[in-house]
Protein backbone atom coordinates (compact mmCIF):
# COMPACT_ATOMS: atom_id res chain seq x y z
CA UNK A 1 0.00 0.00 0.00
CA UNK A 2 1.55 3.62 -1.16
CA UNK A 3 2.45 5.89 2.12
CA UNK A 4 2.81 9.55 2.17
CA UNK A 5 4.25 11.23 4.79
CA UNK A 6 3.92 15.10 5.43
CA UNK A 7 5.39 17.85 7.44
CA UNK A 8 5.02 19.07 9.86
CA UNK A 9 2.33 17.84 11.39
CA UNK A 10 1.51 21.16 13.19
CA UNK A 11 2.35 24.82 12.55
CA UNK A 12 1.37 28.08 14.06
CA UNK A 13 1.87 31.31 12.50
CA UNK A 14 0.69 35.26 12.66
CA UNK A 15 -1.33 36.89 9.96
CA UNK A 16 0.84 38.05 6.72
CA UNK A 17 4.12 35.42 8.20
CA UNK A 18 4.82 32.69 5.35
CA UNK A 19 4.82 29.26 5.54
CA UNK A 20 5.68 25.68 3.50
CA UNK A 21 4.29 22.77 4.28
CA UNK A 22 6.00 19.28 3.06
CA UNK A 23 4.90 15.94 0.79
CA UNK A 24 6.76 12.87 0.76
CA UNK A 25 5.10 10.37 -0.86
CA UNK A 26 6.71 6.63 0.37
CA UNK A 27 6.56 5.57 -3.25
CA UNK A 28 7.07 6.94 -7.00
CA UNK A 29 3.55 8.06 -7.78
CA UNK A 30 2.37 10.31 -11.09
CA UNK A 31 -0.41 12.34 -9.59
CA UNK A 32 -0.50 13.91 -6.15
CA UNK A 33 -2.72 16.39 -4.97
CA UNK A 34 -2.89 19.25 -2.25
CA UNK A 35 -6.54 19.66 0.00
CA UNK A 36 -7.49 22.22 2.22
CA UNK A 37 -9.92 20.81 5.25
CA UNK A 38 -11.31 23.77 7.04
CA UNK A 39 -12.73 22.61 10.61
CA UNK A 40 -16.06 21.09 10.27
CA UNK A 41 -15.80 20.60 6.73
CA UNK A 42 -14.93 18.03 3.92
CA UNK A 43 -11.44 18.36 2.19
CA UNK A 44 -11.28 20.61 -0.91
CA UNK A 45 -9.10 20.34 -3.62
CA UNK A 46 -6.20 23.30 -4.13
CA UNK A 47 -3.95 21.68 -6.97
CA UNK A 48 -3.40 18.25 -8.96
CA UNK A 49 -0.08 17.46 -10.38
CA UNK A 50 0.79 14.65 -12.89
CA UNK A 51 4.60 14.22 -12.88
CA UNK A 52 5.80 18.01 -12.49
CA UNK A 53 3.18 19.39 -14.09
CA UNK A 54 -0.06 21.05 -13.06
CA UNK A 55 -2.96 19.53 -14.24
CA UNK A 56 -5.56 21.66 -12.25
CA UNK A 57 -5.27 24.34 -10.23
CA UNK A 58 -8.54 26.20 -10.39
CA UNK A 59 -8.93 26.65 -6.89
CA UNK A 60 -5.83 27.78 -5.30
CA UNK A 61 -5.45 30.95 -4.56
CA UNK A 62 -2.80 32.30 -6.48
CA UNK A 63 -2.09 35.48 -5.06
CA UNK A 64 -1.01 34.05 -1.68
CA UNK A 65 -0.14 29.83 -2.40
CA UNK A 66 2.28 28.66 -4.31
CA UNK A 67 2.92 24.59 -4.94
CA UNK A 68 5.46 22.63 -6.77
CA UNK A 69 6.45 19.20 -7.36
CA UNK A 70 10.14 18.31 -7.48
CA UNK A 71 11.57 15.45 -9.78
CA UNK A 72 8.12 14.35 -9.74
CA UNK A 73 8.27 13.01 -6.70
CA UNK A 74 7.95 15.01 -3.51
CA UNK A 75 5.90 18.17 -3.27
CA UNK A 76 5.83 21.61 -1.33
CA UNK A 77 2.86 23.71 -0.57
CA UNK A 78 3.19 27.67 0.53
CA UNK A 79 1.50 30.10 1.62
CA UNK A 80 2.50 33.92 1.66
CA UNK A 81 1.16 35.92 3.07
CA UNK A 82 -1.07 34.03 5.54
CA UNK A 83 -4.52 35.02 6.39
CA UNK A 84 -6.45 33.96 9.42
CA UNK A 85 -8.83 32.02 6.77
CA UNK A 86 -5.92 30.37 6.17
CA UNK A 87 -6.28 27.77 9.16
CA UNK A 88 -7.17 24.47 8.27
CA UNK A 89 -5.44 21.17 7.84
CA UNK A 90 -3.56 21.06 4.76
CA UNK A 91 -3.55 17.36 3.16
CA UNK A 92 -1.38 15.35 0.15
CA UNK A 93 -2.57 12.77 -1.42
CA UNK A 94 -1.19 10.57 -4.39
CA UNK A 95 -3.23 8.51 -6.39
CA UNK A 96 -2.63 4.46 -6.92
CA UNK A 97 -4.88 3.10 -9.26
CA UNK A 98 -8.69 4.88 -8.68
CA UNK A 99 -8.02 5.06 -4.91
CA UNK A 100 -6.27 8.23 -3.43
CA UNK A 101 -3.98 7.97 -0.22
CA UNK A 102 -3.91 10.42 2.24
CA UNK A 103 -1.11 11.95 4.58
CA UNK A 104 -1.64 12.64 8.37
CA UNK A 105 -2.09 16.06 6.91
CA UNK A 106 -0.37 19.42 8.62
CA UNK A 107 -2.66 21.43 11.10
CA UNK A 108 -2.01 25.26 10.35
CA UNK A 109 -3.49 27.78 12.93
CA UNK A 110 -2.94 31.16 11.74
CA UNK A 111 -3.01 34.16 15.11
CA UNK B 1 -19.12 19.03 -12.18
CA UNK B 2 -19.68 16.42 -9.15
CA UNK B 3 -20.89 17.80 -5.59
CA UNK B 4 -21.62 15.81 -2.59
CA UNK B 5 -24.34 16.05 0.14
CA UNK B 6 -24.17 14.73 3.66
CA UNK B 7 -27.65 15.61 5.05
CA UNK B 8 -26.37 14.41 8.74
CA UNK B 9 -24.42 16.44 10.39
CA UNK B 10 -24.24 14.63 13.17
CA UNK B 11 -25.35 11.32 14.72
CA UNK B 12 -25.73 9.40 17.49
CA UNK B 13 -26.13 5.86 18.43
CA UNK B 14 -25.42 3.59 21.05
CA UNK B 15 -23.13 0.97 20.99
CA UNK B 16 -24.30 -2.10 19.55
CA UNK B 17 -27.01 -0.54 17.78
CA UNK B 18 -27.41 -0.26 13.96
CA UNK B 19 -26.00 3.03 11.67
CA UNK B 20 -26.84 4.59 8.25
CA UNK B 21 -25.30 7.06 7.25
CA UNK B 22 -26.98 9.24 4.10
CA UNK B 23 -24.90 10.54 0.69
CA UNK B 24 -26.44 11.65 -2.09
CA UNK B 25 -24.32 12.85 -5.12
CA UNK B 26 -24.55 14.98 -8.19
CA UNK B 27 -22.65 13.57 -11.18
CA UNK B 28 -23.45 13.43 -14.79
CA UNK B 29 -21.10 10.31 -15.66
CA UNK B 30 -21.26 6.67 -13.90
CA UNK B 31 -19.26 8.20 -10.55
CA UNK B 32 -16.41 6.90 -8.41
CA UNK B 33 -18.22 6.93 -5.00
CA UNK B 34 -16.56 6.59 -1.91
CA UNK B 35 -16.37 6.71 1.96
CA UNK B 36 -13.76 7.80 3.99
CA UNK B 37 -13.40 7.78 7.65
CA UNK B 38 -11.10 10.47 9.72
CA UNK B 39 -10.42 9.99 13.58
CA UNK B 40 -9.20 12.88 15.45
CA UNK B 41 -5.64 13.73 14.19
CA UNK B 42 -5.60 11.69 11.47
CA UNK B 43 -5.61 11.41 7.71
CA UNK B 44 -8.55 9.72 5.92
CA UNK B 45 -9.01 6.34 5.71
CA UNK B 46 -11.18 4.58 2.57
CA UNK B 47 -13.56 2.43 4.17
CA UNK B 48 -14.80 1.57 0.46
CA UNK B 49 -15.49 2.39 -3.20
CA UNK B 50 -17.47 1.75 -5.89
CA UNK B 51 -17.42 2.08 -9.91
CA UNK B 52 -19.30 -0.81 -11.15
CA UNK B 53 -20.99 -4.31 -10.86
CA UNK B 54 -22.11 -5.07 -7.62
CA UNK B 55 -24.06 -2.21 -6.19
CA UNK B 56 -23.74 -3.56 -2.67
CA UNK B 57 -20.13 -3.25 -1.81
CA UNK B 58 -18.69 -4.27 1.37
CA UNK B 59 -15.50 -2.28 2.63
CA UNK B 60 -13.53 -2.87 6.27
CA UNK B 61 -14.49 -2.15 9.86
CA UNK B 62 -17.75 -4.31 8.88
CA UNK B 63 -19.10 -1.25 6.56
CA UNK B 64 -20.98 -1.64 3.76
CA UNK B 65 -22.52 0.84 1.19
CA UNK B 66 -25.27 0.57 -1.40
CA UNK B 67 -24.85 2.42 -4.64
CA UNK B 68 -28.83 3.50 -5.84
CA UNK B 69 -28.55 5.35 -9.10
CA UNK B 70 -32.37 6.39 -9.19
CA UNK B 71 -31.39 7.69 -5.86
CA UNK B 72 -28.20 9.38 -6.80
CA UNK B 73 -27.40 7.46 -3.21
CA UNK B 74 -24.39 5.68 -1.43
CA UNK B 75 -25.80 5.47 1.69
CA UNK B 76 -23.49 3.41 3.95
CA UNK B 77 -24.48 1.30 6.95
CA UNK B 78 -23.38 -1.34 9.61
CA UNK B 79 -25.26 -3.50 11.50
CA UNK B 80 -23.54 -3.06 14.86
CA UNK B 81 -21.13 -0.42 15.83
CA UNK B 82 -18.28 -0.34 18.37
CA UNK B 83 -17.29 2.59 20.58
CA UNK B 84 -14.01 2.50 18.09
CA UNK B 85 -16.25 3.81 15.59
CA UNK B 86 -16.51 7.16 16.69
CA UNK B 87 -15.32 9.44 14.10
CA UNK B 88 -16.05 11.95 11.19
CA UNK B 89 -17.34 10.39 7.92
CA UNK B 90 -16.72 11.39 4.66
CA UNK B 91 -18.37 10.65 1.56
CA UNK B 92 -16.90 11.52 -2.14
CA UNK B 93 -17.02 11.50 -5.51
CA UNK B 94 -14.29 11.49 -8.30
CA UNK B 95 -14.44 12.33 -12.04
CA UNK B 96 -14.92 9.57 -14.76
CA UNK B 97 -11.65 9.75 -15.46
CA UNK B 98 -9.91 7.59 -13.14
CA UNK B 99 -11.70 8.57 -10.19
CA UNK B 100 -9.57 11.64 -10.03
CA UNK B 101 -9.92 14.99 -8.12
CA UNK B 102 -12.26 13.71 -5.42
CA UNK B 103 -15.24 15.95 -4.07
CA UNK B 104 -16.25 16.15 -0.50
CA UNK B 105 -18.97 16.15 1.42
CA UNK B 106 -19.00 18.00 4.24
CA UNK B 107 -18.99 15.00 6.73
CA UNK B 108 -21.11 13.24 9.49
CA UNK B 109 -20.15 13.16 13.12
CA UNK B 110 -20.30 10.13 14.48
CA UNK B 111 -20.81 10.13 18.24
CA UNK B 112 -21.21 6.24 20.18
CA UNK B 113 -22.90 6.11 23.54
CA UNK B 114 -21.93 3.43 25.78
Amino acid sequence: EAGVAQSPRYKIIEKRQSVAFWCNPISGHATLYWYQQILGQGPKLLIQFQNNGVVDDSQLPKDRFSAERLKGVDSTLKIQPAKLEDSAVYLCAIQGGIQQYFGPGTRLTVT
Amino acid sequence: AQSVTQPDIHITVSEGASLELRCNYSYGATPYLFWYVQSPGQGLQLLLKYFSGDTLVQGIKGFEAEFKRSQSSFNLRKPSVHWSDAAEYFCAVGDSQGAQKLVFGQGTRLTINP
